[in-house]
């Protein structure tokens, strides 16, 4: 079936360190969108990338779309605190069935 | 503005029994969705109603139904619950598709 498999699936990184967390598909992606879930809350949007080859920031939050389509990247420049939590990306393979990468959980050591 | 409400917040049933959780969409938003999250995983799609018809269906058994109603609010039932059916349940609703999605805080199901 349709997957989206996200690396690595657990990063500990100290604070100020740079962060990134990759989603990759086997096949071509409608778009993709990126959400941040807080230990106990729920996922909060943050980004959709639409466009073979977008790039979009949002301060220290760097978010690609793969020239193919089948993969995405977001990046964290100097990691604070707030930063905590898992990031998940979901796919839309063109059938609406929303599919969520598998998630890459971020720790801060302070 | 009222975002996305769930409820109940928490709810703690027996293996066997039914269940229903509901969900009212943010104020503009026609479409809902709901995801089973166990703990430490992603959220899982189950299924999305749009203009009260389940247009998508994720890899879930016939025990998990829903239903939306004229004013856009949804409901998830599941019949039979199994101790596996344990989990966060979210709903998740959007103005059209491919639009964000906006979750609600979701409803902790414990089945016992």
């Amino acid at each position: 079936g349709q997957q989206v498999m996200q690396i690595p699936q657990y990063q500990h990184v100290q604070e100020g360190e740079d962060f990134t967390t990759y989603c990759n598909s086997s096949t071509t992606l409608s778009n993709i969108q990126w959400y941040k879930q807080r230990p106990g809350g729920h996922p909060v949007f943050l980004i959709q990338l639409v466009k073979s080859g977008e790039v979009k920031k949002q301060k220290r939050l760097t978010f690609q779309f793969g020239e193919a389509k089948k993969n995405s990247s977001l990046h964290i420049t100097a990691t604070q605190t707030t930063d905590v939590g898992t990031y998940f990306c979901i796919s839309n393979f063109g059938n609406e069935k929303l599919t969520f990468g598998t998630g890459t959980r971020l720790t801060i050591i302070p | 503005d009222a975002g996305v409400t769930q409820s109940p917040t928490h709810l703690i049933k027996t293996r066997g029994q039914q269940v229903t959780l509901r969900c009212s969409p943010k104020s503009g938003h026609d479409t809902v969705s709901w995801y089973q999250q166990a703990l430490g995983q992603g959220p899982q799609f189950i299924f999305q109603y749009y203009e009260e018809e389940e247009r998508q269906r994720g890899n879930f058994p016939d025990r998990f139904s829903g239903h939306q109603f004229p004013n856009y609010s949804s409901e998830l039932n599941v019949n039979a619950l199994l101790l596996g059916d344990s989990a966060l349940y979210l709903c998740a609703s959007r103005p059209g598709r491919n639009s964000p999605l906006h979750f609600g805080n979701g409803t902790r199901l414990t089945v016992t």
